[in-house]
């Protein structure tokens, strides 16, 4: 079965740290883009960032550049993302995202999400 | 970046109605443009990709149109399970944008 599943979320205090982590099952992980995508209660859909196949590139939403760090180990099918400097509003369901390239690029396989909650 | 304006917001429906989202990027975007649904508590589910591809497993009363800067969702026969969250996004660029989304509710 293909599947992402997150973990490393929890209760963070303002300005502390916090590494996500996405587990990739049932499929070439080494292959694929991996995105992250993050939602704060109650509100809509935010893009955060992205890696490319096999870690060389990586972009980043301007409301995280400089705090957070995208990165993957394809020996061990898993996404990370480093979280820095947490702030009240990154408070949010992180989701990690496989991003298929014959789709356009479309975001085809999603975590279940892991819950971050920046407060003191 | 890319700015996605979905709309309406929000829209109340029956079941068995035919239902139209909107959306509408601040540049072209040719077709790189997903639909997605999102049931409380759940992950996001990609359901169109490429403003008109429907994914396998959706159900044919879904799909997709336009290219450019506008685009459209279409439900035709609502059912209950369709009761959701829909949001649009651009792969054109990056940042990959998502639209505000458009909350399906019961009449």
């Amino acid at each position: 079965e293909v599947q992402l599943v997150e973990s490393g979320g929890g209760l963070v205090q303002p300005g502390g740290s916090l590494r996500l982590s996405c587990a990739a099952s049932g499929f070439t992980f080494r292959s694929y883009w991996m995105h992250w995508v993050r939602q704060a209660p109650g509100k809509g859909l935010v893009w955060v960032s992205r890696i490319n196949s096999d870690g060389s590139s990586t972009n980043y939403a301007a409301s995280v550049k400089g705090r957070f760090t995208i990165s993957r180990d394809n020996a061990k099918n898993t996404l990370y993302l480093q979280m820095n400097s947490l702030r009240a509003e990154d408070t949010a369901v992180y989701y990690c995202a496989r991003d298929t390239v014959t789709l356009n690029d479309a975001f085809d396989i999603w975590g279940q999400g892991t819950m971050v909650t920046v407060s003191s | 970046d890319i700015q996605m304006t979905q709309s309406p917001s929000s829209l109340s429906a029956s079941v068995g109605d035919r239902v139209t989202i909107t959306c509408r990027a601040s540049q072209s975007i040719s077709s790189y443009l997903n639909w997605y649904q999102q049931k409380p508590g759940k992950a996001p589910k990609l359901l169109i990709s490429a403003a008109s591809s429907l994914q396998s497993g959706v159900p044919s009363r879904f799909s997709g149109s336009g290219s450019g800067t506008d685009f459209t969702l279409t439900i035709t026969g609502l059912q209950p399970e369709d009761f959701a969250a829909y949001y649009c996004q651009q792969t054109y660029s990056t940042p990959r944008t998502f639209g505000q989304g458009t909350k399906v509710e019961i009449k």
